[in-house]
């Protein structure tokens, strides 16, 4: 599996700009790159995915680095509903997932 | 389109005792997934079902765990006898597909909280 590092924490205002950073330096070339974010007593909730293009949704985009050893999750204009623990996720076509710490991320309003 | 349901949302029970997690996935989704996270540990993979047969059950802690999805549908996870590690929350998530290269999009359910005394 591909191993990840995230920062413990952010913090954000609200209405700014969000960069989740996530490094997998040892990603295999075929991984997608996923995102999901768990809101406080819910479950993990689908954010975004990708695999060497940045991709771009209703929910946030997803830039990745031309080598694929990071990539960075964006949030155009935070609100206070996405303060959450935020799980950056190499996929390995017929693997399952590992959640690793992930980056709890707090807005201020 | 329904989301993922799991059922109780929580479930006080004493050590020794039995307990029975209910999930309903999506319908039409063949992959159904059971994770969990026990206190103060990152959310870990226990099994993964293709319609009613077990995929990867790799994840699985010891045989106190028994997963089942008869007929391809809804699926429950028996905890017997539950020890006091098992506390946690028990996530279930289901796919339509694996997708191509990884591509594959998870829908989790809210989860069940266990609590064993």
């Amino acid at each position: 599996d591909a191993k990840t590092t995230q920062p413990n924490s952010m913090e954000s205002n609200e209405e700014e700009p969000v960069h989740l950073p996530c490094n997998h330096s040892t990603i295999s070339g075929t991984d997608y790159i996923h995102w999901y974010r768990q809101l406080p007593s819910q479950g993990p909730e689908y954010v975004i995915h990708g695999l060497t293009s940045n991709v771009n949704n209703r929910m946030a985009s997803l830039a990745i680095a031309e080598d694929r050893k990071s990539s960075t999750l964006i949030l155009h204009r935070a609100t206070l509903r996405d303060a959450a623990v935020y799980y950056c996720i190499p996929a390995l076509y017929g693997q399952n997932f590992v959640f690793g710490p992930g980056t709890r991320l707090s807005v201020l309003p | 389109e329904a989301g993922v349901t799991q059922f109780p949302s929580h479930s006080v029970i004493e050590k020794g005792q039995t307990v029975t997690l209910r999930c309903d996935p999506i319908s039409g989704h063949d992959n159904l997934y059971w994770y969990r996270r026990v206190m103060g540990k990152e959310i870990k993979f226990l099994l993964h079902f293709v319609k009613e047969s077990k995929q990867d059950e790799s994840g699985m802690p010891n045989n106190r765990f028994l997963a089942e999805r008869t007929g391809g549908t809804y699926s429950t996870l028996k905890v017997q006898p539950a020890e006091l590690e098992d506390s946690g929350v028990y996530f279930c998530a289901s796919s339509r597909d694996r997708g191509l290269g990884g591509a594959n999009v998870l829908t989790f359910g809210a989860g069940s909280r266990l609590t064993v005394l």
